[in-house]
């Protein structure tokens, strides 16, 4: 156990809706990372927060947000849902800024199935 | 589009001996960063040793090294005198120099058979 929780672990919705996932970092952790694994592909990553403010922007498309709250527990917002937006959703979280050279604690992971 | 590419999928080695994971890329940058990343079961991605496309020396760290060819678009880690503790899923990663652009390979798993 990494101690990263991410929920729900399983998500099935219809093209069009809108979702949310949510990570809770590890106790002590600042930032924290999505990532996105869709069906035989590595994981790439979205975004970035450190403590509250974004650091880091990767390939994230626009309809996606995410956000980092005050108790540091992050949400990814997927909205206008495609097919093609099913995949593996990772959060990660570290102790520092310090990306992209900080380990980095991995969560299980949210299955999003786009229906 | 894949930018990383890690064609084998699992790979084993004799406890002691040397083993190499492959990994190449796609990029049309000429400044980059590139990294190798360790992920136990534990899922920590621990950084095992990291590549700045403009230098030309090798990247070393300790019984960890690359084999950087830039032309190639190749990065290939070699474990020398490999420990049972190595055992993971190693992850090839690429790194645009803005940061925009951070992808992993889909890892290889490397058994290590005492």
């Amino acid at each position: 156990d990494s101690g990263v929780t991410q929920t729900p672990k399983h998500l099935i919705t219809a093209t069009g809706q809108r979702v949310t996932l949510r990570c809770s970092p590890r106790s002590g952790d600042l930032s924290v990372y999505w990532y996105q694994q869709s069906l035989d592909q590595g994981l790439q990553f979205l975004i970035q927060y450190y403590n509250g403010e974004e650091r880091a922007k990767g390939n994230i498309l626009e309809r996606f947000s995410a956000q980092q709250f005050p108790d540091l527990h992050s949400e990814l917002n997927l909205s206008s849902l495609e097919l093609g937006d099913s995949a593996l959703y990772f959060c990660a979280s570290s102790r520092t800024s310090g990306w992209p050279t900080d380990t980095q604690y991995f969560g299980p992971g949210t299955r999003l199935t786009v229906l | 589009a894949q930018t990383v590419t890690q064609s084998q999928p699992e790979m084993s080695v004799q406890e002691a001996e040397t083993v190499t994971l492959s990994c190449t890329y796609d990029t049309s940058e000429s400044d980059y960063y590139l990294f190798w990343y360790k992920q136990p079961p534990s899922r920590q991605m621990i950084l095992v040793i990291r590549q700045e496309a403009y230098k030309q020396q090798n990247a070393t760290e300790n019984r960890f090294s690359v084999n950087f060819q830039k032309a190639a678009k190749s990065f290939s880690l070699k474990i020398s005198d490999s420990q049972l503790g190595d055992a993971a899923m190693y992850f090839c990663a690429y790194r645009s120099l803005n940061g925009n652009q951070f992808y992993f390979g889909t890892g290889t798993s490397l058994t290590v058979i005492p």
